[in-house]
């Protein structure tokens, strides 16, 4: 089946900090993958994304590179800011039509001054 | 542009008493997913509509959960009756037909409190 398996928190880290929290997935065929951001007291909203093999999405600071090899989408940043304290959740797609994304449980991030 | 506008936002109820929580989805948007997300569970998909219909169900927890979309730009998750074990946050998310891009556009939540 599809899942997704990421590292459990939560994580806590001094600002300028380098973050790395892992992913791995587990998918027949060439799922696309996705980083999910969730904000306190907020919706999810799209960090970023990779659709095919050895592709690197980034956003805002963040990067994560899809290794199909180690079925892989490890986030990294190099410098977290305080502002970055939120719920990271690692998803995936099987290119369906219909949008179903595969969530992972999430990592709690906490950025301290 | 409006986003998926979601309410409540907020409910507190008593065992027992029916829950209907609403959603209206993007202008456009042809995919409609209902979440519900607790600390123990995580984020769980309990069902969604393409096209207004309901494509997989399978993540109602049990028949007390029930939803539909009558149309394109309203949906609703019934909680009937409601029980303790209930309470959690429940999203509602959209996103486009056609071509996949792999985003979803998130409501902001209706935080349900069952005592």
């Amino acid at each position: 089946g599809n899942s997704v398996t990421q590292m459990e928190g939560p994580v806590t880290l001094s600002e300028e900090a380098f973050l790395t929290i892992n992913c791995t997935y587990t998918a027949t065929g060439y799922p696309s993958l996705f980083w999910y951001v969730q904000y306190p007291g907020e919706g999810l909203q799209l960090l970023l994304k990779a659709t095919k093999a050895d592709d690197k999405g980034s956003n805002k600071g963040f990067e994560a590179t899809y290794r199909k090899e180690t079925t892989s989408f490890h986030l990294e940043k190099g410098s977290v800011q305080v502002s970055d304290s939120a719920v990271y959740f690692c998803a995936l797609s099987r290119g369906s039509t219909l949008g179903r994304l595969y969530f992972g449980r999430g990592t709690q991030l906490t950025v301290w001054p | 542009d409006a986003g998926v506008i979601q309410s409540p936002r907020h409910e507190v109820t008593e065992m027992g008493q029916e829950v209907t929580l609403r959603c209206k989805p993007i202008s456009g948007h042809n995919s409609l997913f209902w979440y519900r997300q607790t600390m123990m569970r995580g984020l769980e998909l309990l069902i969604y509509f393409n096209n207004n219909v309901p494509i997989d169900d399978s993540g109602m927890p049990e028949d007390r959960f029930s939803a539909k979309m009558p149309n394109a730009s309203f949906s609703t998750l019934k909680i009937q009756p409601s029980e303790p074990r209930d309470s959690a946050v429940y999203f509602c998310a959209s996103t486009p037909g056609g071509a996949v891009t792999g985003e979803l556009f998130f409501g902001e939540g209706s935080r349900l409190t069952v005592l």
